[in-house]
């Protein structure tokens, strides 16, 4: 089985642009999380699709935006980029979400905002 | 809410020693922890996760954890360590009822000299 693959895996923007990052989960996986993982706030939980629909969201500004598709792939959003919002952005897998399952972390995309 | 505690950003070994690294955790509600690894450039892999069916959790790569409810503690520990374990290692708590949410510790890095 493929794993989790993410696209691009480096990208540099300018602040005040925005970006999206695409994450396409393990084939049969419906749930997917992304985190933000920099030095200096370790690796943080953005927000988690299932089924097309947000179940749950990280402390995150709305600048930070997701969507998930029918086929399961997801994709978030960054508006009017920060120097701060550069960071290695992982997305995560899962069946469903029980506790009985295990995510599934891709490579990551890393993000440079100059 | 749940929350984990990794101490020390920095464990350095030699190679064939004993490798510790440390977690706590607080959690009002039975938690589910996992160590993660993550190796430069390269997203998280699972290395182990309790999820209260044992208290010793034998993992990956020939490492285990011990789940210690009295001390709030799931270290991670290796008899012998090798070059190949130089790596990051995060230890997080699952949020109750589901794993798609989780909460990560600040990381330790753990290097292994010759």
């Amino acid at each position: 089985k493929a794993g989790v693959t993410q696209t691009p895996r480096y990208l540099i923007k300018t602040r005040g642009q925005q970006v999206t990052l695409s994450c396409s989960p393990i084939s049969g996986h419906r749930s997917v999380s992304w985190y933000q993982q920099t030095p200096g706030q370790g690796l943080q939980f953005l927000f988690e699709y299932f089924s097309e629909t947000q179940r749950n969201k990280g402390n995150f500004p709305g600048r930070f935006s997701g969507r998930q598709f029918s086929n399961s792939r997801s994709e978030m959003n960054v508006s009017t980029l920060e120097l701060g919002d550069s960071a290695l952005y992982l997305c995560a897998s899962m069946t469903s979400g029980g506790l009985q399952e295990t995510q599934y972390f891709g490579p990551g995309t890393r993000l440079l905002v100059l | 809410a749940q929350s984990v505690t990794q101490l020390g950003s920095h464990v350095s070994v030699s190679e064939g020693a004993l490798v510790l690294l440390r977690c706590n955790y607080s959690s009002s509600v039975p938690p589910y922890l996992f160590w993660y690894v993550q190796y430069p450039n390269q997203g998280l892999q699972l290395l182990l996760k309790y999820t209260s069916a044992a208290t010793l959790v034998k993992g990956i790569n020939g490492f285990e954890a011990e789940f210690k409810k009295s001390e709030t503690s799931f270290h991670l520990t290796k008899p012998s360590a090798h070059m190949s374990d130089a790596a990051e290692y995060f230890c997080a708590v699952s949020r109750g009822g589901s794993n798609y949410k989780l909460t990560f510790g600040k990381g330790t890095l753990l290097t292994v000299n010759p």
